[in-house]
């Protein structure tokens, strides 16, 4: 079946550590985003990219990076510069940037302790 | 730029009642209008989507109609499930079709 991966599903972090969290599409989707959802409180927007090798930054971006080496693969780091990195991170795709539905995966739930 | 304002939640139905969820947005040009259900952690699915003014969406027994006038895509359905229970986003996809904007979502319990 054709969806989005994302994992993992709970990740324990120590402040000042980086991680990476993983999405993988099969859909031959080209467009991909990161959303961050915290409690009560609707998606903001991290990065977006439309394109193999080509990305751009959302509404807030500050504290994470990503990259776009493959159609299918787009990992978000959260970094030691990310203040409040505990959320519920969902990556999506959809058929083109401008075009279609968002298809989600079904997040990653990161803690900081 | 682009927003979406929802009714804040949560609201708690009986089975069978009547569902409403309030939803306006702001947004220049003609854009796009979806609505995003969320279960207990899981992602978000579309429900359901309108792409133009007077479209009606729906979906499982879910409707909303893309009124321009009022600039509002309010979500209904007549007769909620216990299954129906979860978080319900409106979002909106603008001219520059670059991303979707969402609102804060809407959580509703349906209790037996």
């Amino acid at each position: 079946d054709g969806g989005i991966t994302q994992s993992p599903k709970y990740l324990f972090r120590k402040e000042g550590q980086n991680v990476t969290l993983s999405c993988e599409q099969n859909l031959n989707h080209d467009a991909m985003y990161w959303y961050r959802q915290d409690p009560g409180q609707g998606l903001r927007l991290i990065y977006y990219s439309q394109i193999v090798n080509d990305f751009q930054k959302g509404d807030i971006a500050e504290g994470y990076s990503v990259s776009r080496e493959k159609k299918e693969s787009f990992p978000l780091t959260v970094t030691s510069a990310q203040k409040n990195p505990t959320a519920f991170y969902l990556c999506a795709s959809r058929l083109a940037l401008n075009t279609g539905e968002l298809f989600f995966g079904e997040g990653s739930r990161l803690t900081v302790l | 730029g682009d927003s979406v304002t929802q009714m804040e939640g949560p609201v708690t139905l009986s089975e069978e009642a009547f569902l409403t969820i309030n939803c306006t947005y702001t947004a220049t040009g003609y854009p796009s209008l979806f609505w995003y259900v969320q279960y207990p952690g899981e992602g978000l699915q579309l429900l359901l989507k309108a792409t133009k003014a007077d479209d009606k969406g729906s979906n499982k027994g879910f409707e909303a109609t893309y009124r321009k006038e009022t600039t509002s895509f309010h979500l209904e359905k007549g007769s909620v499930q216990v299954s129906d229970s979860a978080v319900y986003f409106c979002a909106l996809g603008g001219a520059a079709g670059n991303k979707l904007t969402f609102g804060g979502g809407t959580r509703v319990l349906v209790k037996p």
